[in-house]
């Protein structure tokens, strides 16, 4: 079965620094996410893209973090200067159309900044 | 923002009984609803959906029902089993949204045996 891939499984890195997660979408989807979860807190929506370019993005996606499809089967979250509170899941998700269906996750990547 | 809102924390079942989660959202824009599970250290597994337009979807064991005029819904598993337990995720999307998803803060269902 078709399946969302996200690496790394646990990023852990150092406050300020720069870090990039990376995930596989589902091949024939055309329509890609990022979400996090903060812990104990509810999964939040990021961004959107679709088309290269970005679709929609939530208050919390500000000039720090961005996203890009850097060749034909790769979606990435950089997010430029790492502050504390963006620890937390970062999950990926793609699906087939916009309207109307169900979005396929990843695993997630557990981003701890110290 | 408590856009979603699933006001049951946890839940405890019998094995072989039906589970009932609850669901209510605020925003009358929303018009597709989804149901998604969760095992720890994994992501959101989609479960069920339902579009605005209907009441109810069934698959299998896994029913969901939609009250509009309430901006409530449900999701029904029956029978339970253990295999149930995990945190349920209530999710809501409008048209206008990009597809974006707006979650619940989940419902823990223990499966007991």
């Amino acid at each position: 079965e078709p399946e969302v891939t996200q690496t790394p499984s646990h990023q852990v890195t150092q406050m300020g620094q720069e870090v990039i997660l990376r995930c596989v979408p589902i091949s024939n989807h055309l329509y890609f996410y990022w979400y996090r979860q903060i812990l104990g807190q509810k999964v939040e929506f990021l961004v959107s893209f679709y088309n290269n370019e970005i679709s929609e993005k939530s208050e919390i996606f500000d000039d720090q973090f961005s996203v890009e499809r850097p060749d034909g089967s790769n979606f990435t979250l950089k997010i430029r200067s790492t502050k504390l509170e963006d620890s937390a899941m970062y999950f990926c998700a793609s699906s087939e159309t916009q309207l109307n269906t169900e979005a396929f996750f990843g695993q997630g990547t557990r981003l701890t900044v110290v | 923002d408590q856009q979603v809102k699933q006001n049951s924390p946890s839940l405890s079942v019998q094995e072989g009984r039906i589970s009932i989660l609850n669901c209510d959202y605020t925003n009358s824009m929303f018009d597709y609803f989804l149901w998604y599970k969760k095992y720890p250290a994994e992501g959101p597994t989609f479960l069920i959906s339902i579009s605005s337009i209907k009441d109810k979807n069934e698959d299998g064991r896994f029913t969901v029902f939609l009250n509009k005029s309430a901006k409530h819904l449900s999701l029904h598993i029956v029978p339970s089993q253990p295999g149930d337990s995990a945190v349920y995720f209530c999710a809501a999307s409008a048209i206008q949204g990009a597809q974006k998803l707006v979650f619940g803060q989940g419902t823990r269902l223990t499966i007991n045996p």
